[in-house]
């Protein structure tokens, strides 16, 4: 069974603090992607990578950074947390080969508060 | 450009009636189309997707959905809505590496 698997599923945070939100998948997946989720707005892409050490913006990357050291392992970063930032943030990965038509395949979501 | 249009942001519906989700996109390239379900503090779930080949494709828990190129749309639907059928679902369409989500349209179901 694929897997995504984002290992902090709530947390809470305070103002400017930095905070790491990691995800794993297990397909051997070239592209990862970063979302956050908000009602009304839909999903949008903060980052991605088609790669280790590749990292392309999305349409909402500021305030945001992003880490892909392996394959498998993909970590959004907030350097110094905002209360906008509260959101929901998903995970995804696709393979590369074909490009179109491949299923992306998510995470549980990560629920971010920043009091 | 790429775009997609969830035309209703809430459809509340009977259990055992029909359900109608309907999405309209427009792209400059042959798109692959794909729709999404979103239960309650979830991920998204793969429900099915079109990538060229049969326009009606049918996906999993009953839903299909139907591909129109002249009406560039691509409805889902079900026949009998069941009570764990209320959730959010997304249509997405995606060139290559660029992927659209529309803003969702909740189905509520009635006992």
């Amino acid at each position: 069974d694929v897997k995504v698997t984002q290992s902090s599923r709530y947390l809470v945070k305070r103002t400017g603090e930095k905070v790491f939100l990691e995800c794993v998948q297990d397909m051997d997946h070239e592209n990862m992607f970063w979302y956050r989720q908000d009602p009304g707005l839909g999903l949008r892409l903060i980052y991605f990578s088609y790669d280790v050490k590749m990292k392309e913006k999305g349409d909402i990357p500021e305030g945001y950074s992003v880490s892909r050291e392996k394959k498998e392992r993909f970590s959004l970063i907030l350097e110094s947390a905002s209360t906008n930032q509260t959101s929901m943030y998903l995970c995804a990965s696709t393979r590369r080969a074909g490009g179109t038509g491949n299923t992306i395949y998510f995470g549980e979501g990560s629920w971010l508060t920043v009091v | 450009a790429q775009s997609v249009t969830q035309l209703d942001s809430h459809v509340s519906v009977s259990e055992g009636t029909p359900v109608l989700l309907r999405c309209n996109y427009s792209s400059s390239y042959s798109p692959s189309l794909f729709w999404y379900v979103q239960h309650p503090n979830k991920g998204l779930q793969l429900l099915l997707k079109y990538t060229s080949a049969a326009t009606l494709v049918k996906g999993i828990n009953g839903f299909e959905a139907e591909f129109k190129k002249s009406e560039t749309s691509f409805h889902l639907t079900k026949p009998s809505a069941h009570m764990s059928d209320a959730a959010e679902y997304f249509c997405v369409v995606s060139t290559g590496f660029k992927t659209i989500f529309g803003a969702g349209t909740r189905l509520f179901v009635k006992a």
